[in-house]
C-alpha cells in the first residue's frame, strides 16, 4: 500500500503563536508533496507544493511566510503555521506523489488531515 | 470558468440502490485524469476510482463505476449497492498531463444512504 501520515490529528493553539503539521510518507519515497486546506463543507483548495530539496511553490494568494513549508527528506515535509490567528483554524490536508503505472498515472495519496483551532 | 463541476450538493439514496453522482470538466489538455475520492467525517481522502483521458473503457472498480463521456466531459461516479458506510462527501477532480502537480477538486456532493 501507499499510507501517508500525518501528526497531529488535531491540534489547538492560541493565537500569535506558531503550530507545525508533519506529513510523512510510511511506506514510499515521496519527491512532491501537497499541503491541501479545507475549510468545513468546502472543497480542498490547494496551497503549496514541496519539492525534496528545494523550495515549495506556493499558490497564488497563500503566503509563503506565514504557511512555512520544508521538504527536508523524501519521506517528510512540514507545514508551519507562523503567528496563528483564528481565520487560519481550518483543516489541513496533505498528499504525497508517488508514481505508479505509465506516464500518466501520477497517483497522489492522501494523509488523514490535521484540524486546527487557533483560539 | 471552473475546471471541475459537482452540480449536486447533496443527494439521498435509498439503501442498496445504485446512486450517480455527477461531475463534469473543463480542460483543453488532450491528456488528463479523472479521479473520484470519497471523505467520510473523519476528514481523510479515499481514492476510490481513475480515468486517464485515453482509457476506452470505463473504469471499474467493485461497487464504483466511472461513467466517462468524453464528448460532453463527464465523468460522473456510479455507485452500486449502496451501503450505509457510503454515506459521505465526494469529490471529483482532475489533473492534467501539463501540470501533474495540480489537482483540481470540485466542490463535493455529500451522499447520504438511507436504511
Amino acid at each position: 500500500g501507499a499510507v501517508v501520515s500525518q501528526h497531529p490529528s488535531w491540534v489547538i493553539c492560541k493565537s500569535g503563536t506558531s503550530v507545525k503539521i508533519e506529513c510523512r510518507s510510511l511506506d514510499f519515497q515521496a519527491t512532491t508533496m501537497f499541503w491541501y486546506r479545507q475549510f468545513p463543507k468546502q472543497s480542498l483548495m490547494l496551497m503549496a507544493t514541496s519539492n525534496e530539496g528545494s523550495k515549495a511553490t506556493y499558490e497564488q494568494g497563500v503566503e509563503k511566510d506565514k504557511f512555512l513549508i520544508n521538504h527536508a527528506s523524501l519521506t517528510l515535509s512540514t507545514l508551519t503555521v507562523t503567528s496563528a490567528h483564528p481565520e487560519d483554524s481550518s483543516f489541513y490536508i496533505c498528499s504525497a506523489r508517488k508514481l505508479a503505472g505509465g506516464p500518466q498515472v501520477y497517483e497522489q495519496y492522501f494523509g488523514p488531515g490535521t484540524r486546527l483551532t487557533v483560539t | 470558468a471552473q475546471k471541475i463541476t459537482q452540480t449536486q450538493p447533496g443527494m439521498f439514496v435509498q439503501e442498496k440502490e445504485a446512486v450517480t453522482l455527477d461531475c463534469t470538466y473543463d480542460t483543453s489538455d488532450p491528456s488528463y485524469g479523472l479521479f473520484w475520492y470519497k471523505q467520510p467525517s473523519s476528514g481523510e481522502m479515499i481514492f476510490l476510482i481513475y480515468q486517464g483521458s485515453y482509457d476506452q473503457q470505463n473504469a471499474t472498480e467493485g461497487r464504483y463505476s466511472l461513467n466517462f463521456q468524453k464528448a460532453r466531459k463527464s465523468a460522473n461516479l456510479v455507485i452500486s449497492a449502496s451501503q450505509l458506510g457510503d454515506s459521505a462527501m465526494y469529490f471529483c477532480a482532475m489533473r492534467e498531463a501539463g501540470d501533474f502537480n495540480k489537482f483540481y477538486f470540485g466542490s463535493g456532493t455529500k451522499l447520504n444512504v438511507k436504511p
